[in-house]
């Protein structure tokens, strides 16, 4: 299983522009997230979904869109990138059962965003 | 809203010694508590996790101690390796702020963990 993948890796933007990234995950889990993390900082949670068609917002949704259309994918969309959004983007999945490790989220490799 | 710190940024151990990283927290509502240990390019990875109904959970190599009385959550790691050194985050959640077992967790700023040969 390759677990929790997202594309791209790296991208340079400028501000105004729009850009999608991808998270596909494996593991069959009905949960997903995007959290993003800035220096010094612990992750944030942007978005999250608890299921295909499902989308809701964490802790800082502004400026970002989402779109659950397959259980194992998870869009996250800038729709006019701004330099505010310069960060590094990390998915996370976890599964619906209650209880023992089936609460843990699982992280991807992360896509790295510098909107100049 | 909930709150997490790291008491040090860094932590600097020799090779072979105990590391202890310590973790606080404002919401005495937290439920689970899980630490992530993330090298350098890479994503989280999941170390240990506890629940509220605890006080110490032990994996390999590392325990988790959990003290709700003043809010406090430490991780120990016996017999530190070069393979140890990353950033250690520790997050929290509240079931209440939760939908369902999908948990809104709140992390730390991290320990930046050194292992000096």
């Amino acid at each position: 299983n390759a677990g929790v993948t997202q594309t791209p890796k790296f991208r340079v933007l400028k501000t105004g522009q729009s850009m999608t990234l991808l998270c596909a995950q494996d593991m069959n889990h009905e949960y997903m997230y995007w959290y993003r993390q800035d220096p010094g900082m612990g992750l944030r949670l942007i978005h999250y979904s608890v299921g295909e068609g499902t989308t809701a917002k964490g802790e800082v949704p502004d400026g970002y869109n989402v779109s659950r259309l397959k259980k194992q994918n998870f869009l996250l969309g800038l729709e006019s990138a701004a330099p505010s959004q310069t960060s590094v983007y990390f998915c996370a999945s976890s599964y619906n059962v209650w209880g023992g490790r089936q609460e843990t989220q699982y992280f991807g490799p992360g896509t790295r965003l510098l909107v100049l | 809203g909930e709150s997490v710190g790291l008491h040090l940024p860094t932590l600097s151990v020799q090779e072979g010694d105990n590391s202890i990283i310590n973790c606080a927290y404002s919401n005495s509502a937290s439920d689970y508590f899980i630490w992530y240990k993330q090298e350098s390019g890479k994503g989280p990875q999941f170390i240990i996790d506890i629940r509220s109904n605890m006080d110490k959970r032990q994996g390999q190599r590392v325990t988790v101690l959990l003290n709700k009385t003043v809010k406090h959550l430490s991780l120990q790691i016996a017999a530190t390796q070069p393979g140890d050194s990353a950033v250690y985050f520790c997050a929290v959640s509240d079931q209440r702020r939760s939908s369902g077992s999908a948990r809104q967790l709140t992390f730390g700023s991290g320990t930046q963990l050194t292992v000096l040969p």
